[in-house]
């Protein structure tokens, strides 16, 4: 139990394309989706948390218009880096908390990975 | 701010031998401690955790113990195994930080024959 998928797994585009990510909770409900980021040797960093039907919340530092965080349904979260630049290239990380459950339980998906060329 | 600190990897060991993987930590509050893995193509999983001083969470043979003395919290295990090849991310969530995760930068564990 308590899988967490995400969509597509490694992508590549070019500069100035957007891309979206998806993220699923596959077994459970989850009102509570976090997207990181990770570059190479360092730690993941929280991007946002996204709460269903509500706006997410962008942690400093982080352009909300950049990166579009949509929380549609309660298995379901997008992210979509807009005009994506090199720069943007990382691996994005989602993790999924179920509903109902305490505010340290987290459930990690496997990652994407995303190279703007 | 929040901050983990742990050991550059790749650590290679070979089957049987001794795992020590340190950790330390810096924080505004009464943190929680955790330790992930994550296997090749997956995501991270929830390994042990410890939620106050002198706790010590253990899982699969591995074990950790919440110092609070030395704001550290090590990850152990007495005899690897070639399935245990990950890498393991030791994490903090505070809850003057609203209950985020900080994270460590991760060490890659390989596990030889």
């Amino acid at each position: 139990g308590a899988v967490v998928s995400q969509h597509p797994s490694w992508v590549i585009c070019k500069s100035g394309t957007s891309v979206k990510i998806e993220c699923r909770s596959l077994d459970f409900q989850a009102t509570t989706m976090f997207w990181y980021r990770q570059f190479p040797k360092q730690s993941l960093m929280l991007m946002a948390t996204s709460n269903e039907g509500s706006k997410a919340t962008y942690e400093q530092g982080v352009e909300k218009d950049k990166f579009l965080i949509n929380h549609a349904s309660l298995t379901l979260s997008t992210l979509t880096v807009t005009s994506a630049h090199p720069e943007d290239s990382s691996f994005y990380i989602c993790s999924a908390r179920p509903s109902g459950s305490g505010r340290e339980t987290q459930y990690f998906g496997p990652g994407t990975r995303l190279l703007v060329l | 701010g929040n901050s983990v600190t742990q050991m550059e990897g790749p650590v290679t060991l070979s089957e049987e031998a001794f795992l020590t993987i340190n950790c330390t930590y810096t924080a505004t509050g009464y943190p929680s401690l955790f330790w992930y893995v994550q296997y090749p193509g997956e995501g991270l999983q929830l390994l042990l955790k410890a939620t106050k001083a002198d706790d010590k969470g253990s899982n699969k043979g591995f074990e950790a113990t919440y110092r609070k003395e030395t704001t550290s919290f090590h990850l152990e295990k007495g005899s690897v195994q070639v399935s245990d090849s990950a890498v393991y991310f030791c994490a903090l969530s505070d809850t003057g930080g609203g209950n985020k995760l900080t994270f460590g930068t991760g060490t890659q564990l390989k596990v030889e024959l």
